[in-house]
């Protein structure tokens, strides 16, 4: 059963233009969000995080949006640029979790030039 | 920013022989890392939580005695695959959460490509 679901595999968007990703979730005692960017072969790096107390937080060209009562967050970088192209692990977890995160598939964006 | 290394970044091995990773926190103290393994096409699966000293807690479905953990230190955990066979053939990762802040925030080593042959 997956807890954390991105639905769309992959994303392409016009370099200047907003990427929106997308991620849903299941389980209801998460209570804090965070996004990871990923290149092939590469660890994850941390992105932006939000707190359920919050529904929206902004970092640069990166803000996450938390709907708490549709169990939805979405990343929204603008403007997209080239360098953005990876995959994006959308990961929850939540207070007494013992900081155990857990992750979505991914979806890979593709900025084109 | 938070580092974490990871050593080797790929190994290949023959079936029936253990290899060993290490994941370090360069710049930080961590008293829990955590040990992921990562299929294609496939999200990250958490394998084990490692605590500076005491035995990891490992996930439903792993094995304890075939992925080994060694959490020496406060900047070092280790993840040995004990007789790999192919199926063992997968990309590591390990991530380390530093000790100040109560931080959610996992910071990521580059991952451990392992080919077993």
């Amino acid at each position: 059963d997956q807890q954390v679901k991105q639905n769309s595999p992959s994303l392409s968007v016009q370099e200047g233009r907003i990427s929106i990703l997308n991620c849903d979730y299941t389980n209801s005692m998460f209570d804090y969000f965070l996004w990871y960017k990923k290149y092939p072969a590469e660890g994850p790096t941390f992105l932006i995080s939000i707190s359920s107390i919050k529904d929206k937080n902004e970092d640069g060209r990166f803000t996450v949006f938390l709907n708490k009562s549709a169990k939805h967050l979405s990343l929204h970088i603008v403007p997209s640029q080239p360098g953005d192209s990876a995959v994006y692990f959308c990961a929850a977890t939540y207070s007494g979790g013992y900081q155990k995160v857990t992750f979505g598939i991914g979806t890979k964006l593709q900025v084109i030039p | 920013g938070a580092v974490v290394s990871q050593h080797p970044s790929r190994v290949i091995c023959k079936s029936g022989t253990s290899v060993k990773i290490e994941c370090r926190s360069l710049d930080f103290q961590a008293t829990t890392m955590f040990w992921y393994r990562q299929f294609p096409k496939k999200s990250l699966m958490l394998m084990a939580t490692s605590n500076e000293g005491s035995k990891a807690t490992y996930e439903q479905g792993v094995e304890k005695d075939k992925f080994l953990i060694n959490h020496a230190s406060l900047t070092l955990s280790t993840l040995t695959v004990t007789s790999a066979h192919p199926e063992d053939s997968s990309f590591y990762i390990c991530s380390a959460s530093p000790i100040a802040g109560g931080s959610y925030e996992q910071y990521f080593g580059p991952g451990t490509r392992l080919t077993v042959t």
